[in-house]
């Protein structure tokens, strides 16, 4: 069964860090495009950023481009997002999914909190 | 950027008859490898996204065939022909064709 589940989430102050991280079991996370997409409170859903199998190739959407960073590590079948410079905006349920030309599986998501 | 438009936003529906989500994206979304990469989630009340359909009209694993999406180019369309209350929720579509990938803005399906 696949399954991924997202860590790190909480409260910080505005111009704050923090640094998220997925564990993947159930598939082999080292052949999979992985994402983050958010949802902030009441909102819709954004895809954030997304890393291929290898962590050569990085998007984010513009947004968060300079201030987070996604990596990952196959050998612990781990996602990660560096989150830096966090502001009131970035305030959103995180979920990490599987992708396949879409996000096909996710987490259950952890909550980041800007605030203070 | 593409802009991915969802209309209706809000969608009552009474159980058992059908419903549809129209989704219309501002540029081609036909991939430079000739397939379109069409997705649709569905969100219930608490929980995580699931994908219901990839590439216009492919149901993902365990999706009822009550939901069916059909579409080509820069309309498509989400349906699911008899709803039950299990489909109380938000549904979005989302492009994967281009970067930055989008959603649209959510249509909230709800039980007259």
């Amino acid at each position: 069964e696949v399954q991924l589940v997202e860590s790190g989430g909480g409260l910080v102050q505005p111009g704050g860090s923090l640094r998220l991280s997925c564990g993947a079991s159930g598939f082999s996370f080292r052949s999979f495009w992985t994402t983050w997409v958010r949802q902030a409170p009441g909102r819709g859903l954004e895809l954030v950023s997304i890393i291929n199998q290898d962590g050569s190739e990085k998007y984010y959407v513009d947004s968060v481009k300079g201030r987070f960073t996604i990596s990952r590590d196959n050998a612990k079948n781990s996602l990660y997002l560096q989150m830096n410079s966090l502001r009131a905006e970035d305030t959103a349920v995180y979920y990490c999914a599987r992708d396949n030309w879409g996000p096909e599986y996710w987490g259950p998501g952890t909550l980041v909190t800007v605030s203070s | 950027d593409v802009v991915m438009t969802q209309s209706p936003l809000s969608l009552p529906v009474t159980l058992g008859q059908p419903a549809s989500i129209s989704c219309r994206s501002s540029q081609s979304l036909v991939h430079s490898d000739g397939n379109t990469y069409l997705n649709w989630f569905q969100q219930r009340p608490g929980q995580s996204p699931r994908r219901l359909i990839y590439k216009i009209s492919n149901r993902g694993s365990g999706v009822p065939d009550r939901f069916s999406g059909s579409g080509s180019g820069t309309d498509f369309t989400l349906k699911i022909s008899r709803v039950e209350a299990e489909d109380v929720g938000v549904y979005y579509c989302m492009q994967a064709t281009h970067w930055p990938r989008a959603f649209g803005q959510g249509t909230k399906v709800e039980i007259k």
